[in-house]
């Protein structure tokens, strides 16, 4: 499985757009792009994924470059509750579902 | 559904004690994991799981082993404990359908381990 690069720590202002980058230059045709989020020491919570279209759900939108070198996961309004530790991982189709966790970007919220 | 559940929340153990982190999920899913996280880490592969008895190690297996013997449970057990074993441990289970594996994984509360 590819490897991920991300920022150690962002800040957002509570009600605005929360865009967190990541990198992941060496990612390969088969290989998804998985975003989790883990607040304060609880199990890890699965956000979204996509493969090379843009996703959107309740909780997030992904966009991917053309490219697939990069992504960014976007909370379109931040709250206080969204500050947790974000996990970018990028993962092959088939076999196990082993998830490859770095040590993700710490998202804090600011009132 | 309770989702993913593990026992005990917390432990304490001395250096070369043996126990069983329990992990049980009532999604019907066939594939379940253990990973361990250390504190500012994210979190590594232990062991898995994709089926009852079907196992196969991860990222840092030494020191630990597993079984499935049922599609609910997967426990994870620590024969002769060490310090380096202090961390949270977490259980993880998903669905898995063959070669498009691609579903979420659902993670339980987490058992949070001191080693003396």
């Amino acid at each position: 499985d590819a490897k991920t690069t991300q920022p150690p720590s962002m800040d957002c202002a509570e009600g605005r757009a929360a865009n967190l980058p990541c990198n992941h230059s060496t990612i390969s045709g088969n290989e998804y792009v998985y975003w989790y989020r883990q607040i304060h020491s609880q199990g890890p919570q699965y956000i979204i994924h996509g493969l090379k279209n843009n996703e959107t759900n309740e909780m997030a939108s992904l966009i991917i470059t053309e490219d697939r070198k990069s992504s960014t996961l976007i909370l379109p309004h931040a709250t206080l509750r969204d500050t947790a530790v974000y996990y970018c991982i990028v993962r092959v189709v088939g076999g196990a579902n082993n998830l490859f966790f770095g040590t993700g970007t710490r998202l804090t919220v600011i009132p | 559904n309770a989702g993913v559940t593990q026992t005990p929340k917390f432990q304490v153990l001395k250096t070369g004690q043996s126990m069983t982190l329990q992990c049980a999920q009532d999604m019907n899913h066939e594939y379940m994991s253990w990973y361990r996280q250390d504190p500012g880490m994210g979190l590594r592969l232990i062991h898995y799981s994709v089926g009852a008895g079907i196992t196969d190690q991860g990222e840092v297996p030494n020191g630990y082993n597993v079984s499935r013997s049922t599609t609910e449970d997967f426990p994870l057990r620590l024969l002769s404990a060490a310090p380096s074993q202090t961390s949270v441990y977490f259980c993880a289970s998903s669905y898995s359908r063959g070669r498009e594996a691609q579903e979420t994984q659902y993670f339980g509360p987490g058992t949070r381990l001191l080693v003396l």
